[in-house]
């Protein structure tokens, strides 16, 4: 199968650290991406990984073990907008498969 | 340089009827795939298109088809649709299959009465 487990919610405060981890199945995997999505909105592209290490944007980093089947979304000086759904999606081949997403809420 | 255009944004069909969705990538880009997504299923692979040829498909019933021209657009059609097929369709744009970043567009929202 090519399941993508990542948990389904999690809670932070305003200003604080917070990660997002995402698991898959590594046979035939090429690159694991991170997604934005607001309710009621299509979902924005955070960031792709290919290779092992971490990739940094501003105030998002991912982070990427293809041996481990493991990725991690973090994000710092967490603000109010922050608060949505992360989807962790992992290609094989052609297609995307996505986990359930991860909705996280940010608190003052 | 402009990103992924979905028309049209929505849409009320009737059980029974036909919908065709259309979606332009972004420039450049030769790879379109289909996503459905529900509040219980979320984000589920339909399929994928590159170089006007299905790459890749999706556990979907045949009601569910596409095709894409030679400038890359693509379209989705659903045929006989049920009240189930109400969803927000999106597509991605890559640069080819299985290669690259992919970019969503805004969907388009189907509701079936």
């Amino acid at each position: 199968g090519q399941n993508i487990d990542q948990p389904t919610e999690m809670t932070a405060t305003e200003g604080a650290i917070v990660q997002i981890n995402c698991t898959y199945q590594t046979s035939g995997f090429n690159g694991l991406f991170w997604y934005q999505q607001h309710a009621g909105e299509a979902p924005t592209f955070l960031s792709y990984n290919v290779l092992d290490g971490l990739e940094e944007k501003g105030r998002f980093s991912s982070f990427l073990s293809r041996s481990k089947g493991y990725s991690y979304l973090l994000l710092k000086e967490l603000q109010m907008k922050d608060s949505a759904s992360y989807l962790c999606a992992a290609r094989w081949g052609g297609k995307l498969i996505f986990g359930q997403g991860t909705t996280l809420q940010v608190k003052p | 340089k402009a990103g992924v255009t979905q028309t049209p944004r929505y849409l009320i069909k009737t059980r029974g009827q036909q919908v065709t969705l259309s979606c332009s990538p972004i420039s450049g880009h030769r790879s379109v795939s289909w996503y459905q997504q529900t509040p219980g299923q979320g984000l589920q692979f339909l399929f994928e298109y590159f170089s006007e040829t299905q790459r890749n498909k999706g556990n979907f019933p045949g009601r569910f088809s596409g095709r894409q021209f030679s400038n890359s657009r693509s379209e989705m059609n659903v045929s006989t649709l049920e009240l189930g097929d109400s969803a927000l369709y999106l597509c991605a744009s890559s640069p080819a299959t299985g290669v690259g970043e992919a970019f969503f567009g805004q969907g388009t929202r189907l509701t079936v009465v």
